[in-house]
Parts: C-alpha cells; sequence; structure tokens
C-alpha cells in the first residue's frame, strides 16, 4: 500500500518567517518518485518538485527546499523567508512503478500575514 | 508554451442533467489523467490514457461517469445524469508517460480544473 501523511493541516506563519511543510511515505516500492505540488486560492494546480528515490540530495531553488530522508521515509518541504504570496495548500505526492495515479497528501494550508 | 487547459472552468447545473468537461493536454504528451477533488475524499483519480487509450478506469465512480479520448489533444470526461454528490473540482493532468508504466516516471502536469456544483 502506498500512502502520504501530511500532518499539518494548517500553518499561519507571519511574513519573513521560515516554515517547514512535513510529509512522510509508505510504499512498498524501492523505485518511487515525490512530488510537491502548490494549489493557490485560485485553484490550479502547481508543479513545483519532482525527486526520485536515488536521490537524496537535497534541493534548493530560490526560497524553496527539499530535504528528502529515506531513512525516516520524509521528503519535507521549506519556505524560508515566507511572503505572502506563499499562502496557499501544499500537497505532497508519491508516485510508484507499481500504479497509474499520484498518492496525494491531505495537504497542507499555509498562511503567510503581513 | 500551453499548459493544460480545461473547459469549462466553472459549472452550474441542475441534477439529472448531462455535464462534459473537456481538457486539452500539453502538445506531445502522451498520457492523460483525470482526477477529482473534494474536501471528504481530497485528489482521487478518476481514469488513466496512454496513447489515447483508457488503461485504468477503476477510479470513475459508477457508470454515470465515462470518459472519452478521440485522439492525442482532447478528452471529455462525461457525467449523466449528474448528482449533488458530483460536486467537486474535476482536474485533468498530462505527462509524457512511458507505456505500461502510466507516466510513474514522468510528471504530471494539471489544468485549471473545473469547478462543477450540481444543485
Amino acid at each position: 500500500a502506498q500512502k502520504v501523511t501530511q500532518a499539518q493541516t494548517e500553518i499561519s506563519v507571519v511574513e519573513k518567517e521560515d516554515v517547514t511543510l512535513d510529509c512522510v511515505y509508505e510504499t512498498r516500492d524501492t523505485t518511487y518518485y515525490l512530488f510537491w505540488y502548490k494549489q493557490p486560492p485560485s485553484g490550479e494546480l502547481v508543479f513545483l518538485i519532482r525527486r526520485n528515490s536515488f536521490d537524496e540530495q537535497n534541493e534548493i531553488s530560490g526560497r524553496y527546499s527539499w530535504n528528502f530522508q529515506k531513512s525516516t521515509s520524509s521528503f519535507n518541504f521549506t519556505i524560508t523567508a515566507s511572503q505572502v504570496v506563499d499562502s496557499a495548500v501544499y500537497f505532497c505526492a508519491l508516485d510508484s512503478n507499481s500504479g497509474y495515479a499520484l498518492n496525494f497528501g491531505k495537504g497542507t494550508s499555509l498562511l503567510v500575514t503581513p | 508554451d500551453a499548459g493544460v487547459i480545461q473547459s469549462p472552468r466553472h459549472e452550474v447545473t441542475e441534477m439529472g442533467q448531462e455535464v462534459t468537461l473537456r481538457c486539452k493536454p500539453i502538445s506531445g504528451h502522451n498520457s492523460l489523467f483525470w482526477y477529482r477533488q473534494t474536501m471528504m475524499r481530497g485528489l482521487e483519480l478518476l481514469i488513466y490514457f496512454n496513447n489515447n487509450v483508457p488503461i485504468d478506469d477503476s477510479g470513475m465512480p459508477e457508470d454515470r461517469f465515462s470518459a472519452k479520448m478521440p485522439n492525442a489533444s482532447f478528452s471529455t470526461l462525461k457525467i449523466q445524469p449528474s448528482e449533488p454528490r458530483d460536486s467537486a473540482v474535476y482536474f485533468c493532468a498530462s505527462s509524457l508517460g512511458s507505456s505500461g508504466r502510466g507516466g510513474a516516471q514522468e510528471t504530471q502536469y494539471f489544468g485549471p480544473g473545473t469547478r462543477l456544483l450540481v444543485l
């Protein structure tokens, strides 16, 4: 069975604070892919990052960074110096060779206030 | 480059009416997915096409739902008759999926979604 858990339902921070969104996954596959998507208030799903199970290097893209740790089955997402425009629901997702669908977590709603 | 295009963006209809949602995938992508998003169930895969052929429709709720992909650049999701519990956001996504692997190795890019309300 495959499962993605985003334990944080809602997070509220003040602008310029750093915030980490947690993602824990379960899979029996040795080859799998992890994703983060952003869903702003306008409703679309925006792809942020894709990481395969063989690449545990952390990734940084501007204010965004991702920490992939197979030992703890986690793929956490950090926003540095958060901005109001970062307010959105963020979804972590898992994909593997044994299925077709992206298995999404329930999402974490991030609110950044001025 | 154009992303995934969906129409309509919003649909309000009455129970019993037929609803047709449309999707144009990203050019060159050979995998297409229909997802439904609700508060209760989150994002669920309804059906997956690869090279215009339905590969997995196990997520389609019931016979009232049908999907077609007549060519590589167009897909429809039809609900007939619609019911209030079908109210949700319906997303179409496409990827450079490799045959037999259902796009598991490629990123799925989502359209803006169709927000459906059945009264």
